[in-house]
């Protein structure tokens, strides 16, 4: 079945640590996309990448960096700069790239907690 | 950083009822605008989608009513069935197919 897989489901950190978030998908979709989402503020698009190699910041990129060296592959790294990293986080892909649909096809999420 | 504002957070509906969320955005440089269905531990699924030169969309018990002169749309559910409980959130896409989304409305539909 094609869709997008994220990995782990539940993860817990320690407070000054760094963490990577996988996304990979298999929908041979060209877009990418990284949203938070936290209690009543619906989500927030932290980076996204249309393309190999490419990728730019959202509203929300500080303490978050990310890679894109595979078309299928888009993970995230939560770092020790981001000051409240505890939230769902949820990737998402799109095809053709450039062209606008609306339609996001989105993981079944990571759920991040800081103790 | 633009917006888009949901009313209301949370709904409750009888089984047969009619749901209506609404959203109001303040940007007019967006091409569609999409309502997402989310289940609890789950992510965002499209449920219906339109685009700023129509007026309402219906697919199914779902409608989407678009008014552009007041940059407000809104979510009808027809015959609401307890399966539809669930958060539902607008949203508006622009370049690169980048949704910008509202809070989100828990709706819960009672039997």
């Amino acid at each position: 079945d094609g869709g997008i897989t994220q990995s782990p489901k539940y993860l817990f950190r320690k407070e000054g640590q760094n963490v990577t978030l996988s996304c990979e998908q298999n929908l041979n979709h060209d877009a990418m996309y990284w949203y938070r989402q936290d209690p009543g503020q619906g989500l927030r698009l932290i980076y996204y990448s249309q393309i190999v190699n490419d990728f730019q910041k959202g509203d929300i990129a500080e303490g978050y960096s990310v890679s894109r060296e595979k078309k299928e592959s888009f993970p995230l790294t939560v770092t020790s700069a981001q000051k409240n990293p505890t939230a769902f986080y949820l990737c998402a892909s799109s095809s053709p790239p450039g062209q606008v649909t609306g339609e996001l096809f989105f993981g079944e999420g990571s759920r991040l907690t800081v103790l | 950083q633009q917006q888009v504002k949901q009313s209301p957070q949370s709904l409750i509906v009888q089984k047969g009822g009619i749901s209506i969320i609404n959203c109001a955005y303040e940007n007019t440089a967006f091409d569609y605008f999409p309502w997402y269905q989310q289940f609890p531990g789950k992510g965002p699924a499209l449920l219906i989608a339109i685009r700023p030169d129509v007026s309402e969309k219906k697919e199914g018990r779902f409608t989407i009513s678009f008014n552009k002169s007041a940059k407000q749309f809104s979510l009808h559910i027809m015959d609401s069935q307890p399966g539809d409980s669930a958060t539902y959130f607008c949203a508006a896409a622009g370049g690169y197919n980048k949704l910008i989304f509202g809070a989100g409305t828990r709706l819960a539909v009672h039997p």
